[in-house]
């Protein structure tokens, strides 16, 4: 079974600072979605950042850029300026093009909790 | 408007009642889930539906039912509620396969408390 880790539980960072989260994830398949969910105190869950395996460019929104290593599994995400709204709950998640069953479902890692410093 | 929508918001309940968290989207995604999230475990899959009338298990499908008879509608019920499931629970809706690597939209979620 897929699994998504996120080794740091809580991140800080100066406001107009870059920082970087870091995702690993271990899986079989060749070709999967990966994703970048950001959670504020609202509770909503948005969508940052989504990247494709088979496409070898990192994906980029605006302020927020992935650095994908399909050999390594590793999919982290840079925010760069950072703001105050940029402080939430940060969730990696997997997706396996399965097109039957429970594969095919959203597997998310635990989180890593982003503040931000004015 | 458009949307996926939960009720209710928060919800406080005693140990061995049955509740039901409603999940109405508008978009007549055929996809829905239901996730628990908790500290320290992230977003865990308890049930999903591929279409009304298809429900299939999840990770932690222990103590709660689903059911859909219509595309729109997706209610999560615990039979007798325990303690552990105290929890937000949130509901998510996909509109295509999950093979075309689409996002899920979820909605603002239930916090619910079992006293």
């Amino acid at each position: 079974a897929q699994t998504v880790t996120q080794s740091q539980p809580e991140m800080s960072v100066q406001e107009a600072e870059t920082v970087t989260l870091s995702c690993t994830y271990d899986t079989s398949e060749s070709d999967y979605y990966l994703f970048w969910y950001k959670q504020p105190p609202s509770r909503q869950m948005i969508l940052v950042i989504r990247q494709e395996a088979y496409k070898q460019q990192n994906a980029t929104e605006n302020r927020f850029s992935v650095n994908f290593q399909k050999a390594a599994k590793s999919f982290s995400l840079k925010i760069s300026d950072s703001q105050l709204g940029d402080a939430a709950m940060y969730f990696c998640a997997y997706r396996n093009p399965d097109y039957g069953g429970s594969q095919g479902n959203l597997i998310f890692g635990k989180g890593t909790k982003l503040s931000v410093k004015p | 408007d458009a949307g996926i929508t939960q009720s209710p918001r928060y919800k406080i309940t005693e140990t061995g009642r049955q509740v039901t968290l409603m999940c109405h989207q508008t978009w007549s995604h055929s996809y829905m889930f239901w996730y628990r999230q908790d500290l320290g475990h992230g977003l865990r899959l308890i049930y999903y539906s591929a279409a009304a009338d298809i429900t299939d298990k999840g990770e932690v499908p222990d103590g709660y039912v689903v059911s859909r008879s219509k595309t729109e509608n997706f209610p999560l019920t615990l039979e007798s509620a325990t303690r552990s499931q105290t929890s937000v629970y949130f509901c998510a809706s996909s509109e295509s396969t999950p093979g075309a690597g689409e996002s899920y939209t979820f909605g603002s979620g239930t916090r619910l408390t079992v006293v």
